[in-house]
């Protein structure tokens, strides 16, 4: 299976700071079939972004993915009170699925 | 809107068998995939299978082949996720979710959870 290490575990970063976050997948993901989701406590996971860098639906400007074959990058540019959540990557291109460690992005 | 309802919160003993419905509004049921999710605490996203709410066509992780099974009901618009054989290991909460366009294995929808605890 194709395993996704994200790193750091813990971001510590103020509001308006920019944050990037990064995901190595062990082999490479087909058709760039990498996903970010955004979690917060008690509540299901957001898709953020879809395909390494397309928004999905309502998902602001702020957020930006990029990368191909085994190493992406999810940035926030600049960081508003709501972003500080943990973010988990998905590869969706070959089974099983799978995801992430996540990052927890913190208010520093 | 898309709704994904599921059942609530249950507490099984190790060797015992969890069922967990997905009851879906709001859309089409039978032209959507309905994934199986689990978090254990602290852990990662752990994907366990889908069924293809049209042909009821199914699919599950390795890791799980075996222990579990997902069904779907489409008078109901309901999915299930049964998982036998527990143990303290599978206590976690269990999310159903739908793709965002037929079979794109993206979660554009969740359900709202169902935690499952494992203990003797």
């Amino acid at each position: 299976e194709n395993v996704l290490t994200q790193s750091p575990g813990t971001l510590s970063l103020s509001p308006g700071e920019r944050a990037t976050l990064s995901c190595r997948a062990s082999q490479s993901v087909s058709s760039s079939y990498l996903a970010w989701y955004q979690q917060k406590p008690g509540q299901a996971p957001r898709l953020l972004i879809y395909g390494a860098s397309s928004r999905a639906t309502g998902i602001p400007d702020r957020f930006s993915g990029s990368g191909s074959g085994t190493d992406f990058t999810l940035t926030i540019s600049r960081l508003e009170p709501e972003d500080f959540a943990v973010y988990s990557c998905q590869q969706y291109g070959s089974s099983p699925l799978t995801f992430g460690g996540g990052t927890k992005v913190e208010i520093k | 809107q898309v709704q994904l309802v599921q059942s609530g919160a249950e507490v099984k003993k190790p060797g015992a068998s969890v069922k967990v419905s997905c009851k879906a509004s709001g859309y089409t049921f039978n032209s959507y995939t309905i994934h199986w999710v689990r978090q254990a605490p602290g852990q990662r996203l752990e994907w366990m299978g889908w069924i293809d709410a049209g042909n009821g066509n199914t699919k599950y992780s390795q890791r799980f082949q075996g222990r579990v099974t997902v069904t779907r009901d489409t008078s109901a618009s309901t999915a299930y996720m049964e998982l036998s054989s527990l143990r303290s290991e599978d206590t976690a909460l269990y999310y159903c979710a739908r793709d965002w366009y037929y079979g794109d294995s993206l979660f554009q929808y969740w359900g709202q959870g169902t935690l499952v605890t494992v203990s003797s």
